[in-house]
């Protein structure tokens, strides 16, 4: 799988948009782009996911560079409970096996 | 969503004893199922592969006698740490991927294991 980088901390304004980059410069062209979050002592929580295209549902939104080789996650209006470590893993999709999370980005949203 | 339900959240024991953890899957049938364990400020890391009816994966430097893995039908896989001591102590969490679902993992709310 592809290596990811991610700033470890971010800070945000509650009510603002939190966008979280996420650097993956040597993606291949099968691998996609996953966002999963952990709020603190609990278990990972998937956000989104995509391959090229940009993608929104109703927790986020995902923007992938044409040439793939980073991704922006936006919180559109981020709250207090969004704070948590955002990991960005990039994976072949149907490869069965664990989703390996590196150190994420870890982010405060503040009153 | 897919649910999978984790228990006990948290446990204390005293060293020497053992400790099983549950992991349910509760609305999907699950072949595949991870158990990752996470100390403090760390990341997730991957302990074993639990595959229904067969023999877990273990991961480098994870003994598979300490930590017993039964994986005996799709929608239920234990953990037990046996004969735990104080460096046993972390967060355990579980994973179930969704038969047919790609590469969503569904993750439960982890167990806060502290041996004393």
């Amino acid at each position: 799988d592809a290596k990811t980088t991610q700033p470890p901390s971010m800070d945000c304004a509650e009510g603002r948009a939190a966008n979280l980059p996420c650097n993956h410069s040597t993606i291949s062209g099968n691998e996609y782009v996953y966002w999963y979050r952990q709020i603190h002592s609990q278990g990972p929580q998937y956000i989104i996911h995509g391959l090229k295209n940009n993608e929104t549902n109703e927790m986020a939104s995902l923007i992938i560079t044409e040439d793939r080789k980073s991704s922006t996650l936006i919180l559109p209006h981020a709250t207090l409970r969004d704070t948590a470590v955002y990991y960005c893993i990039v994976r072949v999709w149907g490869s069965q096996g664990n989703l390996i999370f590196g150190k994420g980005t870890k982010l405060s949203v503040k009153p | 969503g897919a649910v999978v339900s984790q228990h006990p959240s948290r446990v204390i024991c005293k060293s020497g004893t053992s400790v099983k953890i549950e992991c349910r899957s509760l609305d999907f049938q699950a072949t595949t199922m991870f158990w990752y364990r996470q100390f403090p400020k760390q990341s997730l890391m991957l302990m074993a592969t639990s595959n229904e009816g067969s023999k877990a994966t273990y991961e480098q430097g994870v003994e598979k006698d300490k930590f017993l893995i039964n994986h005996a039908s799709l929608t239920l896989s234990t953990l037990t740490v046996t004969s735990a001591h104080p460096e046993d102590s972390s967060f355990y969490i579980c994973s179930a991927r969704l038969t047919g679902g790609g590469e969503k993992l569904f993750f439960g709310s982890g167990t806060q294991l502290s041996v004393l």
